[in-house]
């Protein structure tokens, strides 16, 4: 089965600086990629996703890369601000298989005012 | 509102008793979907359902029962068997043939 990797499980940035976080995966089949962020004692929400046949997207301060060669993709935050202090989630299944979503262990990001 | 309504928010059980964990949604989604999450992991998938009267085992089935009698409810029982039960629950749900998935705001069960 699917096995995604994400690093790193902690992050902490200053506000305003920018924060990465990266995700491998393994199986070849996956050509979904979504990032969900998770506030304390909330359920996941889904900030942005990317599919295999696109390489780049961008929302506002957020963007996703992919690089389906390599096996990897990360979420970019810029300008962060304290409102983005939460976990990440990254997450890979093949297209319409939602029972196949498997995710990362996440990442907690800090953002130091 | 449309959304995804989970209750109890926070459940205490005593060891061998069941409970059950109720999850509705008002979005006409077809599937839904249970998955719990432990500290430190990414969310392991318990139970799905992509149509009424019908329902499949995830990765983490053991312990866990479900039901699915109508399109807006799955409620998701915590049996005696679940050797280490405690944790926080996500419910979810998507519309058919599309990949995103709406969470509900969780439900922390804590077996005392």
């Amino acid at each position: 089965g699917e096995n995604v990797e994400q690093h790193p499980s902690t992050l902490s940035v200053q506000e305003g600086d920018s924060a990465v976080i990266k995700c491998t995966y393994s199986d070849s089949a996956s050509n979904y990629f979504p990032w969900y962020k998770q506030e304390l004692g909330k359920g996941p929400q889904l900030i942005i996703d990317i599919r295999s046949n696109v390489g780049e997207k961008k929302d506002q301060r957020i963007a996703v890369t992919l690089n389906k060669t390599a096996k990897h993709f990360s979420l970019h935050i810029t300008e962060t601000q304290p409102e983005d202090s939460a976990v990440y989630f990254c997450a890979a299944s093949p297209n319409f298989g939602n029972e196949k979503l498997t995710f990362g262990t996440g990442t907690r990001l800090t953002i130091i005012p | 509102d449309g959304g995804i309504t989970q209750s109890p928010k926070y459940l205490f059980r005593k060891e061998g008793q069941n409970v059950t964990l109720s999850c509705e949604q008002n979005l006409n989604h077809d599937a839904m979907y249970w998955y719990r999450q432990d500290p430190g992991q990414g969310l392991r998938l318990i139970y799905y359902s992509q149509i009424v009267n019908d329902f499949q085992k995830g990765d983490i089935a053991e312990g866990y029962s479900v039901s699915r009698e109508k399109k807006e409810s799955f409620p998701l029982t915590v049996t005696s068997a679940q050797k280490n039960p405690t944790a926080f629950y996500l419910c979810a749900s998507s519309r058919a043939n599309t990949n995103t998935i709406y969470f509900g705001e969780g439900s922390w069960l804590t077996v005392v």
